[in-house]
């Protein structure tokens, strides 16, 4: 079935350090791909989405291209703030998994003033 | 705010007990996912509800049971429960069940401890 690979965490950065958090998928036919952020206390919130190869999904400052050659979906972020600190998921959707939303482990940011 | 509504936010047992978490998804939509997320084991699906029917099952254990009424919201019931159910249960639900460029909305969860 679908299934969703994620770097390990905790990842801590100083503000206004480059992020990256990777995420590699395996899956068949055309999935969508996703990441979600969770703030403490909270659900999931979508950050963002793509949908075919080649589509870079952006929300925030934070962007990832969807990736079929390599079957990755890498989120990105030029300069992070202490208010991006929160879990991150990778989440697929397609018809291999039924279509049901399938997550990585997720993967902790710190950010340090 | 997602729109999915999740009741208790927080919950505290025994071991044995029986418990039932209530979710109301965003208006409109006919799809509701169940998932489970510990420390250990990260978000796993658990059961997948659309328009009133089961549709799909995931990593449920056979102590805990759903269901999605006509007004659409589900409830999951967990039942002689142990220590090890203590996580966090989150629903999330979607418009379409069988497409996969929209997202799923999630409710805030609810935290079950068993004591």
């Amino acid at each position: 079935g679908d299934s969703v690979t994620q770097m390990e965490g905790p990842v801590t950065l100083s503000e206004e350090a480059f992020l990256t958090i990777n995420c590699t998928y395996t899956a068949t036919g055309y999935p969508s791909l996703f990441w979600y952020v969770q703030y403490p206390g909270e659900g999931l919130q979508l950050l963002l989405k793509a949908t075919k190869a080649d589509d870079k999904g952006s929300n925030k400052g934070f962007e990832a291209t969807y990736r079929k050659e390599t079957t990755s979906f890498h989120l990105e972020k030029g300069s992070v703030q202490v208010s991006d600190s929160a879990v991150y998921f990778c989440a697929l959707r397609g018809p291999g998994g039924s279509y049901i939303p399938t997550f990585g482990r997720g993967t902790s940011l710190i950010v340090h003033p | 705010d997602s729109g999915v509504t999740q009741t208790p936010k927080h919950l505290i047992t025994a071991t044995g007990q029986r418990v039932t978490l209530r979710c109301s998804p965003r208006s409109g939509d006919l799809s509701v996912y169940w998932y489970q997320q510990s420390l250990d084991q990260g978000l796993q699906f658990l059961i997948q509800y659309y328009n009133g029917e089961e549709r799909a099952k995931g990593n449920i254990l056979e102590r805990f049971s759903a269901q999605q009424f006509p007004d659409l919201h589900s409830e999951l019931n967990l039942s002689s429960l142990e220590l090890g159910d203590s996580a966090l249960y989150f629903c999330a639900s979607s418009s379409q069940s069988g497409l996969s460029n929209t997202e799923a909305f999630f409710g805030q969860g609810t935290r079950l401890t068993v004591v």
